[in-house]
This record gives structure tokens, sequence and C-alpha cells, in this order.
């Protein structure tokens, strides 16, 4: 199977910050790459897909890049809603797998 | 608008059996492949099954290959996950995805709630 590592594991930071999140497969998965966000008690939710198209109703502070096994999620200005877990997830196999998720906490 | 909806979930001995539903509405269901993800209690996202939109092709996840049965009908619009031989770390919440794909790259469009699983004696 292929093995997604993201990094950072945790992530402080503040309102108003640019922060970015990595995520590396462990083969080539093209584009195949996809981004969710998880609330405590919360279904996770679409962010991004194919690598960096924007999924509908999310907002465009949210972006992300990369192809091959090296991808970024970044978020340009946190806003207080921001502040949750984030998944990266590759669709290049059969059978998904995901990150192991970093989680976004207010400093 | 589009919705699925999870149920079944419980307290189950382990070497037990559970059947997991999740119905869905709001789209052509058998257009999409349909996931099942679970999540452990304070642990990440593991992809577990999914079933294509006829129903004609499955894949597991290895951690329950042979003990899990994914399946659909497709006139009722609900997706099942047979899960026998139950052990205490499939205790989890399960949710059910939906599989959209654009110019065939696909992801999970729309999930479920959720229905937690617990398998303790």
């Amino acid at each position: 199977d292929i093995q997604m590592t993201q990094s950072p594991s945790s992530l402080s930071a503040s309102v108003g910050d640019r922060v970015s999140i990595t995520c590396r497969a462990s083969q080539s998965i093209s584009s195949y790459l996809n981004w969710y966000q998880q609330k405590p008690g919360k279904a996770p939710k679409l962010l991004i897909y194919a690598a960096s198209s924007l999924q509908s109703g999310i907002p465009s502070r949210f972006s992300g890049s990369g192809s091959g096994t090296d991808f970024t999620l970044t978020i340009s200005s946190l806003q207080p809603e921001d502040f949750a877990t984030y998944y990266c997830q590759q669709s290049y196999s059969t059978r998904y797998t995901f990150g192991q998720g970093t989680k976004l906490e207010i400093k | 608008e589009v919705q699925l909806l999870e149920s079944g979930g419980g307290l189950v001995q382990p070497g037990g059996s559970l059947r997991l539903s999740c119905a869905a509405s709001g789209f052509t269901f058998t257009s999409y492949a349909i996931h099942w993800v679970r999540q452990a209690p304070g642990k990440g996202l593991e992809w577990v099954a999914a079933i294509s939109g006829s129903g004609g092709v499955t894949y597991y996840a290895d951690s329950v290959k042979g003990r899990f049965t994914i399946s659909r009908d497709n006139s009722k619009k609900t997706l099942y996950l047979q899960m026998n031989s139950l052990r205490a770390e499939d205790t989890a919440v399960y949710y059910c995805a939906k599989e959209f794909q654009v110019l065939e790259e696909p992801h999970l469009d729309c999930w479920g709630q959720g229905t937690l699983v617990t398998v303790s004696s």
C-alpha cells in the first residue's frame, strides 16, 4: 500500500497567520491527492481535490500544490474556524490511504 | 441535498458480528462508488473498503479483508458493511463516503455523520 506521511503532526498558530502542511507519498501518485478538514465530533470535509482544485464552497484562503510525491496545503490567513485537524489522502491506488493528520491549534 | 446516514453501530463482543447500513439520498445512487472509512477513538482516518456503483467491484484494506464484506442494494439506495470476527481494534466510528471523480481524479466529496462500533467484553 502507498504510505502517506504528513508533517508536522501538530502546529500552533495565530489568527491571521499563513500556515503550510506537507504530505509525502511513498511513491509517485501524480496529482491524486486530496485534503480534508475534520473538527472534533464531526465528519471530515473535503477541501482540496486533485492536489490543487478547490472544492465548491471552500474559502479561497485554502490552496493546495504539488505533484508526484510531495504536496502542500496552505492556509493564507488563518481564521478562528480553521483550527481543526487536516488529513491528506491518496486516490492513486484503489486502496486509499490517509496521512496521520495534522492538528492545527491556536497559539 | 446529498445525504448519507449511517446506522447499525453498537456494542459487540470480540468474535461477534455486526452489520452497518448507510442510507443515501439526493443523488443517483447507482452512478457512484461508496467507501467506508473508520476512525478509532483519538486516532486518524483509516480507509476500510469500497464498492463500485454497480456493486460488481469491491476493495478492502488488509486489516479487514476476509472478515468484512461491503455490499449495496441499489433498489433501496443503501450501502452495507457486514463485519464478522470482530476484534477490539475494530472499535471506531465508521463513516460512509461518496466518491466523486473530476477528470478521473477521485475524491470523497460527501460523508455521513458516522456510527460508533465498540468491540468489548
